[in-house]
């Protein structure tokens, strides 16, 4: 079946800018993450959602990120007033619920902050 | 907190040869432990996971093997291939929970012919 899907592969914006990236988790998968990964680091977290709801945040840098996932599946992650700091790739991993361990991820998206 | 640390990379192989990537972790209670690879252009994927002390994982070729005493779990590969060339990075995650993995940086391996 389809795997992780996130939208757009790249973004270039510039600073102040707003934007969202999408994730398509796999089909009746209700658990779903986010991380960004910078230039030869490891992915770090950034939320986790089971279902509608977000259950970890406690990876999100500062109140301008924020992510939705309105109806379980399809979440998006929102970043406003774009720093070049947020430069990054950010990817998006889901898994059947919880308490599974292993995470399936989509190609990520790379963001670039002009 | 918990945390993982890798060997840096880039490791530089010639086809056939031996691999080792080392990975040690600190973690509270008894995590499982996981390699992703990342193949150019992909996205990561599970290779292999062991999920308590002493437990071997095993796939394509490669193994690692859960030490708790050593708090390791290095990743070997008897002879590598050009198509094994991407990323590889070492993580665990508490048992019980939401399982929110923590990663180490990575080591890229490049193969040659």
């Amino acid at each position: 079946g389809a795997g992780v899907s996130q939208t757009p592969s790249n973004k270039v914006t510039e600073k102040g800018k707003y934007v969202e990236l999408r994730c398509d988790p796999i089909s009746g998968h209700t658990a779903l993450y986010w991380y960004r990964q910078s230039l030869g680091q490891g992915p770090e977290f950034l939320i986790y959602f089971q279902g509608t709801g977000a259950a970890d945040d406690s990876g999100l840098p500062n109140d301008r990120f924020f992510a939705v996932r309105p109806e379980g599946s399809v979440s998006t992650l929102k970043i406003q007033r774009t720093e070049r700091g947020d430069s990054a790739v950010y990817l998006c991993a889901s898994t059947p619920g919880q308490g599974y361990d292993t995470q399936y991820f989509g190609p990520g998206t790379r963001l670039t902050v002009l | 907190g918990d945390s993982v640390t890798q060997m840096e990379g880039p490791v530089t192989l010639s086809e056939e040869a031996f691999l080792t990537i080392n990975c040690t972790y600190t973690a509270t209670g008894y995590p499982s432990l996981f390699w992703y690879v990342q193949y150019p252009g992909e996205g990561l994927q599970l290779l292999l996971k062991a999920t308590k002390a002493d437990d071997k994982g095993s796939n394509k070729g490669f193994e690692a093997t859960y030490r708790k005493e050593t708090t390791s779990f290095h990743l070997e590969k008897g002879s590598v291939q050009v198509s094994d060339s991407a990323v590889y990075f070492c993580a665990l995650s508490a048992s019980g929970g939401s399982y929110i993995p923590t990663f180490g940086r990575g080591t890229s391996l490049i193969v040659h012919p």
